[in-house]
Order: C-alpha cells, then structure tokens, then sequence
C-alpha cells in the first residue's frame, strides 16, 4: 500500500531555532499534502494544505510566516517552524493525496506517522 | 461548514465483546463520505472503513461495520469480537468535493483483557 514517511519522527530544539519538518510520499506521487497539528488528546487541526509547484493555503489563524510550507516535488514537502517558541511545541502530521486516483478521492489520502517537537 | 460531534470522549470494553463509537454530523450537501480513523498509541492515522452517502448499503470491513443513517446523518462503527489491538482513539470524518476532511474530536476506546 500507499506509503508516507516525515522525518525527523521527534525533535528537540532550543526556543528561537527553526524546524524542518519532511513529509514525502513513497511510492505515489502526490498533488496534494496536507499539514496538521495535534495537541495531547485532541483531535486534528489542519494546518495547511499544498499543491505542488504552487503556495500553500493556510488555514484561518494559521501564521504563514512562521510556518512555511513548500511542496517543490510531487513526493516531498516541507513545514518549516520558524522561531519556534514553547507554544509551538506539539505533534505535526502530514498527509497526501495520490495524484493516480481520478477525482482526487479522499480515501487516498494517506497520512504519515507524525512528527513530536519540543521546544525548550 | 460541516461539523462532525463525537459525543462518547471514552469507552471501554471487555476483550472479545462488541462496542459502538457515535458519531453525527452536519452538512446542507447529499453526496459526500465519511470515515472512521484510528490512531494507536504510535500515533499513526488508520484509516478503517469508509461510506459513501450515495450508497445505502452500510460499509463493513472484517470486525468493523458502520451503521449510516442519512436522514438523521449518523454514523456509527461498530466493532466486533473486540481485540486488545483495538485499543485506540477513533476519529470520525466527514469529506465534500475536492476539500478537506472535517475530523470529530475522537473517542479514546481501551480494550481491557
């Protein structure tokens, strides 16, 4: 099956360092990814969505400049977390669409194993 | 906007019994899906079985079967013969046209042995 990896799966970082976060699609190639955010027993926040070779929709109240999305190939893209603070510490999992299923269905839509930041 | 309610935060369930997460839903539109997901303690985003609304056969996969009532726009899933694998949260989701998926809050399910 459809396989998604993020790298790296846990990072700690010092307040006022930046973060990149991989997402990438193994063996399909995807049009779209998606960004979330979990806090600890929370359900998912959806970030931002990106299409490859375009920008990145972000959702209402999401900072674009501080989380800076680029989806340069349909297998990668990356969420940076610039200055990041303690407030942004939290678990960011990614998803992607596999750009062969017709209509773009969503049962297609694949999500990564998640990535753990903590912020000191 | 859709909005998706889980109004179950937790349950549990003896090993081998069967066990029925809610789930309800708001939407103005007639042909959509919904999803159930599941996130074990590793974190991973599951998903276990979908629906089509237009489909009035209700989905099942193996142990999982859901129980879609459009009209009342309802879905369950029900798990049966429940194993300690089964331990996890379930997220219930909604998904329109070419947008994104509406996620509930989840329901923290724990199989006890």
């Amino acid at each position: 099956g459809a396989v998604v990896s993020q790298h790296p799966s846990w990072v700690i970082c010092k307040s006022g360092t930046s973060v990149k976060i991989e997402c990438r699609s193994l063996d399909f190639q995807a049009t779209t990814m998606f960004w979330y955010r979990q806090f600890p027993k929370q359900s998912l926040m959806l970030m931002a969505t990106s299409n490859e070779g375009s920008k990145a929709t972000y959702e209402q109240g999401v900072e674009k400049d501080k989380f800076l999305i680029n989806h340069a190939s349909l297998t990668l893209s990356t969420l940076t977390v610039t200055s990041a603070h303690p407030e942004d510490s939290s678990f960011y999992i990614c998803s992607a669409r596999d750009r062969s299923a017709s209509g773009g269905r969503p049962d297609t839509q694949y999500f990564g194993p998640g990535t753990r930041l903590t912020v000191l | 906007a859709q909005t998706v309610t889980q109004s179950q935060p937790e349950m549990s369930v003896q090993e081998a019994e069967t066990v029925t997460l809610s789930c309800t839903y708001d939407t103005s539109e007639s042909n959509y899906y919904l999803f159930w997901y599941k996130q074990p303690p590793s974190r991973q985003m599951i998903l276990v079985i979908r629906q089509e609304a237009y489909k009035q056969q209700n989905a099942t996969e193996n142990r999982f079967s859901v129980n879609f009532q459009k009209a009342a726009k309802s879905f369950s899933l029900k798990i049966s013969d429940s194993q300690l694998g089964d331990t996890a949260m379930y997220f219930c989701a909604f998904y329109f046209g070419n947008e994104k998926l509406t996620f509930g809050t989840g329901t923290r399910l724990t199989i006890i042995p």
